[in-house]
């Protein structure tokens, strides 16, 4: 079993319309998790984090985290074609040193916004 | 600004020679990692590193070393390329003292293996 998964897609949604991506991971000690937009031929960018169970909204961007369901997800409101990309779900653990950190990704889900 | 840089970009390579991709940050971050990314798999992670003289394998190590002499540099050595490592590297550094911390990514680096 993979430590991070996610539905590769591709995922295609009209312009405007929510974009929902989503993302597993298998270990329970993790503590933190991000999301990375990584456009064709360019390195990934953050586009959100999130640490405690709920929901974390930024902007158009809104991650859900379930410590329980060990599941991630990302949403996407009023999906703008610029939103067109791979979106790599991350899962950062402490390692026992102090300030440590192994941080693993999943293989990504390509979005397409189409106008 | 710090940066985090990666060189070369782009590298042709034949089969079974010693290649070694350079990273350097200037974030002063002891988290350094490396990462290969192909078609459908992601990104995996090669080697970290915590720290100066601190090295770790990732999923997909066999064939990679990784050497961390000061805090700014973690290069990544193949020892023996092979068509198999034919990919896009990525290197990354994140800070230390909170778990929570963005990784910053390097603009990667195009390998080819011939």
């Amino acid at each position: 079993q993979k430590e991070v998964e996610q539905n590769s897609g591709p995922l295609s949604v009209p312009e405007g319309a929510i974009a929902s991506l989503n993302c597993t991971y298998s270990d329970r000690v993790s503590q933190s998790f991000f999301w990375y937009r990584q456009y064709s031929g360019k390195s990934p960018e953050l586009i959100m984090s999130i640490y405690s169970n709920g929901d974390k909204e930024d902007g158009r961007f809104t991650a859900q985290l379930n410590k329980a369901s060990q599941y991630v997800s990302l949403l996407i409101r009023d999906s703008q074609p610029s939103d067109s990309a791979t979106y790599l779900c991350a899962v950062n653990r402490a390692a026992g040193i102090q300030g440590a950190q192994k941080l693993v990704f999943g293989q990504g889900t390509r979005l397409t916004i189409n106008p | 600004d710090a940066e985090i840089t990666q060189s070369p970009r782009h590298k042709i390579t034949e089969t079974g020679r010693q290649v070694t991709l350079a990273c350097h940050q200037t974030w002063n971050h002891n988290n350094m990692f490396w990462y290969r990314q192909d078609l459908g798999h992601g990104l995996r992670l090669i080697h970290y590193s915590y720290g100066v003289h601190d090295t770790n394998k990732g999923e997909v190590s066999d064939g990679y070393s990784v050497s961390r002499s000061n805090t700014e540099d973690l290069p990544l050595t193949l020892e023996s390329a092979a068509s198999s490592q034919t990919s896009v590297y990525f290197c990354a550094s994140s800070d230390t003292g909170v778990v929570n911390t963005e990784a910053f990514f390097g603009q990667g680096t195009r390998l080819t293996v011939v």
